[in-house]
């Protein structure tokens, strides 16, 4: 069995600040990670994905996550945040053995960014 | 352009009539799922599909059936709808080769 846990619910940061959305996951084999937005009504979008090799992966906005195998963290970053961040954003995992679990993604239930101006 | 399209879009049903959701994809994608957003309960896994004529049960599978006749397109059927199926309902899929889902833009669904 795969799982995610997001442990806040809410983040609320300053404008220009730094900003951290936490995820830490459970997988049988290795995993590869991801991290989707969603801004209000609208579908989920692709941020970026850890699939091997470097520790830091960069993603689309500025965004960028660093993976922990030893902590089996996945915890989203950047480096000063925008008020057109606010969104909802979900970290997803899935184990890389070929056809495990069917391919399935396993979700967290979702952080809820709020940058203020 | 090539992606995952869904129809409807939004749609409100009365408690006990019926409906199919369709979601088709173009890129000869293997691997299709259907997921249901909740507040505070992110997406869970409803059914999903490794290949034509072939359905799996996922996290939440009650009230809901599936179809894949077809490669390109997997149906999600509601018999009887009930005010709990109330949700945003997301069609994802996924190549052989993939890493990451293709996602739908979503149906919302409400259940009256």
């Amino acid at each position: 069995a795969q799982s995610v846990a997001q442990p806040e619910d809410q983040v609320n940061v300053a404008e220009g600040n730094p900003l951290t959305v936490k995820c830490t996951y459970s997988v049988s084999g290795n995993p590869y990670l991801f991290w989707y937005v969603q801004y209000p009504n609208r579908g989920l979008q692709f941020l970026l994905k850890y699939i091997t090799g470097d520790n830091l992966v960069k993603g689309s906005y500025g965004f960028e996550a660093e993976f922990n195998k030893s902590q089996t963290s996945f915890h989203l970053k950047k480096p000063s945040a925008l008020v057109s961040d606010s969104a909802l954003y979900f970290c997803a995992v899935r184990d890389q053995r070929s056809g495990a679990g069917s391919y399935q993604l396993t979700f967290g239930k979702g952080t809820k960014l709020s940058v203020i101006p | 352009n090539a992606g995952v399209t869904q129809t409807p879009k939004f749609r409100v049903l009365k408690t006990g009539q019926s409906m199919t959701l369709l979601c088709a994809q173009d890129m000869n994608h293997e691997y299709m799922y259907w997921y249901r957003q909740d507040p505070g309960m992110g997406l869970r896994l409803i059914h999903y599909s490794v290949g034509e004529g072939t359905t799996a049960k996922g996290e939440v599978p009650d009230g809901y059936n599936v179809s894949r006749l077809k490669k390109q397109n997997f149906l999600l059927g509601l018999e009887s709808a009930a005010p709990s199926q109330t949700s945003v309902y997301f069609c994802a899929s996924i190549g052989q080769f993939g890493y990451g889902y293709t996602f739908g833009s979503g149906t919302r669904l409400t259940v009256v």
